[in-house]
């Protein structure tokens, strides 16, 4: 069973950092792409990143460019994002999802990690 | 960043009912869609990837269709389950981006 569990989120303070990591099992880590994407209380999804099996390829919606990493240890089957500067709109749920093999729709999520911004 | 609009943004609908839930890309994406269903509190779940390729699992009740600008979700006949947020995403590029979602609630 393909399980995927986030930790790390927590209240940080405006300009603050944070590390989330995100645990995978039942599956093959090191042959599917990784995704983080966030949602605001009350609002829509937000994709946020993305890294490659081998991590070669890399990606990140401009709200968060220059500001998070993702990165990924495939010897650990983990997945983790780095986040800088946080601002009070970085604050939401952040999901942890897995590509589908076959294309790059999002085929299964974690159940996500809550992230406060705040003073 | 190409632009996913959904429609309409809510709407109430009973048990049993045909509903239709439209998606528009504001560039031409193939059919490199998908649909996600997410109930509250909870995660997101994929329901029908490359436009209309139902998700092992997933009711048959559920269908997708289109392609190029324009995708359209279904569901035959509502089950009381059903009553959640839609979304639809494109993965033809990057920035990756969904709709900014279809809540369907019970009439």
């Amino acid at each position: 069973e393909v399980q995927l569990v986030e930790s790390g989120g927590g209240l940080v303070k405006p300009g603050g950092s944070l590390r989330l990591s995100c645990a995978a099992s039942g599956f093959t880590f090191s042959s599917y792409s990784m995704n983080w994407v966030r949602q605001a209380p009350g609002k829509g999804l937000e994709w946020v990143s993305s890294i490659s099996s081998s991590s070669s390829y890399i990606y990140y919606a401009d709200s968060v460019k220059g500001r998070f990493t993702i990165s990924r240890d495939n010897a650990k089957n983990s997945l983790y994002l780095q986040m800088n500067s946080l601002r009070a709109e970085d604050t939401a749920v952040y999901y942890c999802a897995r590509s589908q093999s076959s294309t790059s729709c999002l085929s299964y999520w974690g159940q996500g990690t809550l992230v406060t911004v705040s003073s | 960043a190409i632009r996913m609009t959904q429609s309409p943004s809510s709407f109430s609908a009973s048990t049993g009912d045909r509903v239709t839930i439209t998606c528009r890309a504001s560039q031409g994406i193939s059919s490199y869609l998908a649909w996600y269903q997410q109930k509250p509190g909870k995660a997101p779940k994929l329901l029908i990837y490359a436009a209309s390729t139902l998700q092992s699992g997933v009711p048959s009740r559920f269908s997708g269709s289109g392609s190029g600008t324009d995708f359209t979700l279904t569901i035959s006949c509502l089950q009381s389950e059903d009553f959640a947020t839609y979304y639809c995403q494109q993965y033809y590029s990057y920035p990756r981006t969904f709709g900014q979602g279809t809540k369907l609630e019970i009439k």
